[in-house]
């Protein structure tokens, strides 16, 4: 079983629309992140959240909303989708860190269009 | 955090090693190199990563220069499964924060 699973998988949804993307993780960690990837580029980060009464923006965070329900889940929404957030939305979890150790684990992400 | 610079594809025949160079000129004392890839539109994996000595575990190997402004990923025997989009990426102690550039797309060719 994936210790980092997203869902769903894909979706498509229209303008306006009020979608959530989840991700829950077996792994155990504190630590959980949500990031996008457009195509040809690198992933950048939306929120993050060190547990679940501490969450802070990243650099991308305009338009986006997150909730940590629990140590295990971590959901992203987009409260009212516009096509420039058509992307590959990614979940990623990690450990607190250790030394200089601070490896992420990802999820499979989610294909999101909004047309 | 600093700012890194890879080329943007690469090819390399299956069974030779991979050498993926990374620039980091303006890397400070307390930051550390890291690399993920990519295969395909899969979640990022992590590699390896270092602060100034060379690192190699059972994935690859990390080649850190002596005044750390460029590093170098070996992977020693690419396989197709190793065709991937590879990430350096600057990362300071204690930050949660990496940030991602775009990466060298790998080709391992048969």
């Amino acid at each position: 079983d994936a210790d980092v699973t997203q869902t769903p998988r894909n979706r498509i949804t229209k303008t306006g629309k009020r979608i959530m993307l989840e991700c829950s993780q077996t792994k155990g960690h504190d630590r959980m992140y949500w990031y996008r990837q457009d195509p040809g580029l690198g992933l950048r980060l939306i929120y993050y959240s060190f547990d679940v009464k501490d969450i802070n923006k990243g650099e991308i965070s305009d338009g986006y909303s997150v909730s940590r329900q629990a140590q295990a889940k971590f959901s992203l929404s987009l409260e009212s989708a516009i096509p420039n957030q058509t992307a590959l939305y990614f979940c990623a979890t990690s450990k607190q860190e250790l030394g200089s150790y601070n490896e992420q684990f990802f999820g499979p992400g989610t294909r999101l269009t909004v047309l | 955090d600093a700012k890194t610079t890879q080329p943007t594809s690469m090819d390399c025949a299956e069974g030779r090693a991979a050498n993926l160079p990374c620039n980091h000129s303006t890397i400070s004392g307390n930051e550390y190199v890291y690399w993920y890839r990519q295969i395909h539109s899969q979640g990022p994996q992590y590699i390896i990563h270092g602060l100034k000595n060379n690192e190699t575990n059972e994935m690859a190997s990390l080649i850190i220069t002596e005044d750390r402004k460029s590093s170098t990923l070996i992977l020693p025997h690419a396989t197709l499964r190793d065709t991937a989009v590879y990430y350096c990426i600057v990362r300071t102690s204690g930050t949660y924060k990496y940030i991602f550039g775009t990466g060298t797309r790998l080709k391992v060719l048969a």
